[in-house]
């Protein structure tokens, strides 16, 4: 069954710092993940994509096939990142298109 | 505006009752999900349509129903509603799910937050 864990419901960090948002997934196939993010008052929007290989506001994210991982990894955190990030899987076959989504990680960077 | 919007933002009702959520997607887009954003599950996906056709499926009751018009825009209808049925619900609209092997950014709405008293 497809599963999404994200381990941190909070992060803080103070701003300057390295921030890394884990998330690990189970998946019996090869899954596209994702990375949304909502910032306070604001709808949901995609923050990156794995299969784009880019980097966002600085983010990044590499996935690690091995581990089941795709943990978000920003080197300096500025205030303005401050938000709920939500990691994502979206799968192939019949289950392509849906999005499946980890439980989220509150991002504050104190300045 | 030229993305996703939802109406109306806030709703509430009670028990027993019946709503209709109501979702217009980007323009272009074909597709369109609803999920359901509530404390103790998270975001849950809940169906898709596309182009006026049910494509998947997944947590969503038999309580629930959704359609999509012609138009494209897509209707959540929620009956005999239960406390725990009180959440944002949400809806992404993505250009398309037609066979194609990696999946389509979705854009989101604002979302419709249910209470239900």
């Amino acid at each position: 069954a497809q599963r999404v864990t994200q381990p941190e419901k909070l992060l803080s960090v103070f701003k300057g710092a390295p921030v890394e948002l884990k998330c690990n997934y189970s998946y019996s196939g090869s899954p596209e993940l994702f990375w949304y993010v909502q910032y306070s008052r604001q709808r949901l929007q995609l923050l990156l994509r794995h299969i784009s290989r880019e980097s966002i506001k600085g983010f990044t994210a590499d996935l690690n096939k091995g581990e089941t991982s795709f943990h978000l990894k920003k080197p300096f955190a500025q205030e303005e990142d401050s938000a709920m990030y939500y990691c994502a899987l979206s799968g192939r076959g019949s289950t392509l298109g849906r999005l499946y989504f980890g439980r989220g990680t509150q991002l504050t960077v104190w300045p | 505006d030229s993305g996703v919007t939802q109406t109306p933002k806030h709703l509430i009702t009670a028990t027993g009752q019946r709503v209709t959520l109501r979702c217009s997607p980007r323009s272009g887009d074909l597709s369109v999900y609803w999920y359901q954003q509530s404390l103790d599950q998270g975001l849950q996906f809940l169906i898709q349509y596309y182009n006026g056709e049910e494509r998947a499926k997944g947590n969503i009751l038999e309580r629930f129903s959704a359609q999509q018009f012609p138009d494209l825009h897509s209707e959540l209808n929620l009956s005999s509603l239960e406390l725990g049925d009180s959440a944002l619900y949400f809806c992404a609209s993505s250009v398309g799910t037609s066979g194609r092997r990696v999946g389509n950014e979705q854009f989101f709405g604002p979302g419709t937050r249910l209470t239900v008293l």
